[in-house]
């Protein structure tokens, strides 16, 4: 089945720690996309990527760090920089010209201890 | 000129009735207008989109209605099913740009 996968679906950080946070897709789709969402809140853009070895600061972006060395993977590492990183995180994908929307992975709630 | 304003926040129907969510938005270049559903702990799935050449797309019990002129569209749920509670977000985008989402509405059905 085609689809975006993100893992893990729950993940602990420390304080001082860096975590990554993993989205694979394979959807042959060219752009992705990393999203926060606190609770109660809407979407908010971090980073995206519209092909491989490029990728452009959202709204939120300070704090986190991306790469896009492959087309299928997009991970998102949360960074200590980010002073209040617990937070819904989402991961999607679209495809050429986003003609059919994006497809949305299931998530990562990150929580810091 | 990117922003989607979308409202209301929060809503409560009764069962049988009708939900009715409403977008506006101010760039004329915006050209694909999507709806997304979102259940608690899940990512968001789309809905039903329109493009700006119609004025209505039915799908089912939901309906987007879009306003050109009013640079409006709207989402109706008829027969609202407790099923349906959830969080929409409407979107819109402008070709190959990325969607810029509204701020979302939570949606209650009461039994």
């Amino acid at each position: 089945d085609g689809g975006i996968t993100q893992s893990p679906k729950y993940l602990f950080r420390k304080e001082g720690q860096n975590v990554t946070l993993s989205c694979e897709q394979n959807l042959n789709h060219d752009a992705m996309y990393w999203y926060r969402q606190d609770p109660g809140q809407g979407l908010r853009l971090i980073y995206y990527s519209q092909i491989v070895n490029d990728f452009q600061k959202g709204d939120i972006a300070e704090g986190y760090s991306v790469s896009r060395e492959k087309k299928e993977s997009f991970p998102l590492t949360v960074t200590s920089a980010q002073k209040n990183p617990t937070a819904f995180y989402l991961c999607a994908s679209a495809g050429q010209g986003v003609l059919y929307g994006y497809t949305f992975g299931s998530g990562t709630r990150l929580t810091v201890v | 000129q990117q922003q989607v304003k979308q409202s209301p926040q929060s809503l409560i129907v009764q069962k049988g009735g009708i939900s009715i969510i409403n977008c506006a938005y101010e760039n004329t270049a915006f050209d694909y207008f999507p709806w997304y559903q979102q259940f608690p702990g899940k990512g968001p799935a789309l809905l039903i989109a329109i493009r700006p050449d119609v004025s209505e797309k039915k799908e089912g019990r939901f309906t987007i209605s879009f306003n050109k002129s009013a640079k409006q569209f709207s989402l109706h749920i008829m027969d609202s099913q407790p099923g349906d509670s959830a969080t929409y977000f409407c979107a819109a985008s402008k070709g190959a740009q990325k969607l810029v989402f509204g701020q979302g509405t939570r949606l209650t059905i009461n039994p």
